[in-house]
């Protein structure tokens, strides 16, 4: 089984209806992450949640909210979804650990079209 | 925030090495450099990392310049399942969270 998974993988939706994606992941770490990638752009970073009681905001995150309802899950909302939050959207979870170096394990990815 | 600049594309003939660019010359003392990839449909992988000295792993070696403003991704022997985008990064070793991973190089390789 995936040490990351996100629901669903794909969506289609319409303008200006409410949108969740989650994440849960088995690995046991803290740290979770959302990202959304549009073409040629890389990722960039929406949301993020160094733990249970832990929200930040990313480059991103006005049009989006997130909850971490347990060190397992971590969800994305778009309260009003528009055209231009169509993307291909990651979660990610890290463990600082005693490296340090935080390496991060993306999820497949769910990717959101909005009509 | 520290950022990176990468060529947009590169090429290379499969089981020749390839040497991935990438220049960060506003890196600060506490950033490590961190490579990862992203096959077609899948999210980026972790590659490899670095602080100072040079690193290799079994899927790559990262060449640290002296000043740390610049480093090199290697990969000895290309393969047809390298063709990927490849992400520089740098991220703050003191638990504060900067990552910025901008569009990367998309690597070509022919057989």
């Amino acid at each position: 089984d995936a040490d990351v998974t996100q629901t669903p993988r794909n969506r289609i939706t319409k303008t200006g209806k409410r949108i969740m994606l989650e994440c849960s992941q088995t690995k046991g770490h803290d740290r979770m992450y959302w990202y959304r990638q549009d073409p040629g752009l890389g990722l960039r970073l929406i949301y993020y949640s160094f733990d249970v009681k832990d929200i930040n905001k990313g480059e991103i995150s006005d049009g989006y909210s997130v909850s971490r309802q347990a060190q397992a899950k971590f969800s994305l909302s778009l309260e009003s979804a528009i055209p231009n939050q169509t993307a291909l959207y990651f979660c990610a979870t890290s463990d600082l650990g005693e490296s340090r170096h935080d390496e991060q394990f993306f999820g497949p990815g769910t990717r959101l079209t909005v009509l | 925030d520290a950022k990176t600049t990468q060529p947009n594309s590169m090429e290379s003939n499969e089981e020749e090495p390839v040497h991935l660019p990438c220049n960060h010359s506003t890196i600060s003392g506490t950033d490590y450099i961190h490579w990862y990839r992203q096959l077609p449909s899948q999210g980026p992988e972790y590659v490899i990392h670095g602080l100072t000295s040079n690193v290799n792993n079994r899927m790559a070696s990262l060449a640290i310049a002296e000043d740390r403003k610049s480093s090199t991704l290697i990969l000895h022997r290309a393969t047809l399942r390298d063709a990927a985008v490849y992400y520089c990064i740098l991220r703050d070793a003191t638990g504060g969270f900067k990552t910025i991973f901008g569009a990367g190089t998309r690597l070509f390789v022919k057989a």
